[in-house]
């Protein structure tokens, strides 16, 4: 079945100091990958998705991504954080079908919490 | 331009009575999506409806729950029923379907809490 690991469920780091989320998925084809941040009460918002080509993704925030087959994994990094950068932080895979079908099935991890230290 | 809009953004019920959640998706789009998160959870998928359609039901609990989408007005999530286990934030996303993107444009939630 597929699924996805977000091994870290929180961490914290200082502000203007480097950051890295750990996404590792479990899926029997091509995945198509996504990161969504979620501000504390608010929905969730996309930072950036990974269908094919270019393995390295940028998206917004100054935050990119790294899709790497062979470690089935897709971590999110940002150079530099921001105290406005603490929230919670879901990786999601496509699930079967995604692609073309219009579906929304996607499936999420449980997410990692940042805090950011002043 | 409005994003998706879900209300009400938070309710209370007692066990027993029926929960009945909104969601209006983005303008342009006809594809929603019910997503549930659970406390410490991530988002599991629900169901998956186009207009008076419902297309993929696969994350539905077998009993209580269901979903429209009515040809015209929102999609409505209905619990009946409700148990202190259904207590979670349910949130809405859109997308249009055409050209698809993969992009999901989520909702606020409804956060739905059983006394």
């Amino acid at each position: 079945a597929q699924s996805v690991t977000q091994p870290d469920i929180h961490i914290t780091v200082s502000e203007g100091a480097s950051l890295e989320l750990r996404c590792n998925y479990s899926y029997g084809a091509t995945p198509y990958l996504f990161w969504y941040v979620q501000s504390p009460g608010q929905g969730l918002q996309l930072l950036l998705k990974y269908f094919s080509g270019d393995t390295l993704v940028q998206g917004i925030k100054g935050f990119e991504a790294e899709f790497k087959r062979s470690q089935s994994s897709f971590n999110l990094r940002k150079p530099s954080v921001h105290w406005s950068d603490a929230a919670e932080y879901f990786c999601a895979v496509g699930a079967p079908g995604w692609y073309g079908g219009s579906q929304g099935n996607l499936i999420f991890g449980k997410g990692t919490k940042l805090s950011v230290k002043p | 331009n409005a994003g998706v809009m879900q209300n009400p953004r938070h309710l209370v019920r007692r066990r027993g009575q029926e929960a009945r959640l909104r969601c209006s998706p983005m303008k342009g789009h006809s594809h929603v999506y019910w997503y549930r998160q659970l406390p410490e959870e991530g988002l599991k998928f629900m169901v998956y409806l186009q207009k008076e359609n419902i297309i993929d039901e696969s994350g539905m609990p077998k009993e209580r729950f269901s979903a429209e989408f009515p040809k015209e007005g929102p999609s409505i999530l209905r619990i009946q029923q409700v148990v202190r286990g259904d207590s979670a934030a349910y949130f809405c996303a859109s997308s249009s379907g055409q050209g698809n993107t993969g992009e999901l444009f989520f909702g606020e939630g409804s956060r739905l809490t059983v006394l």
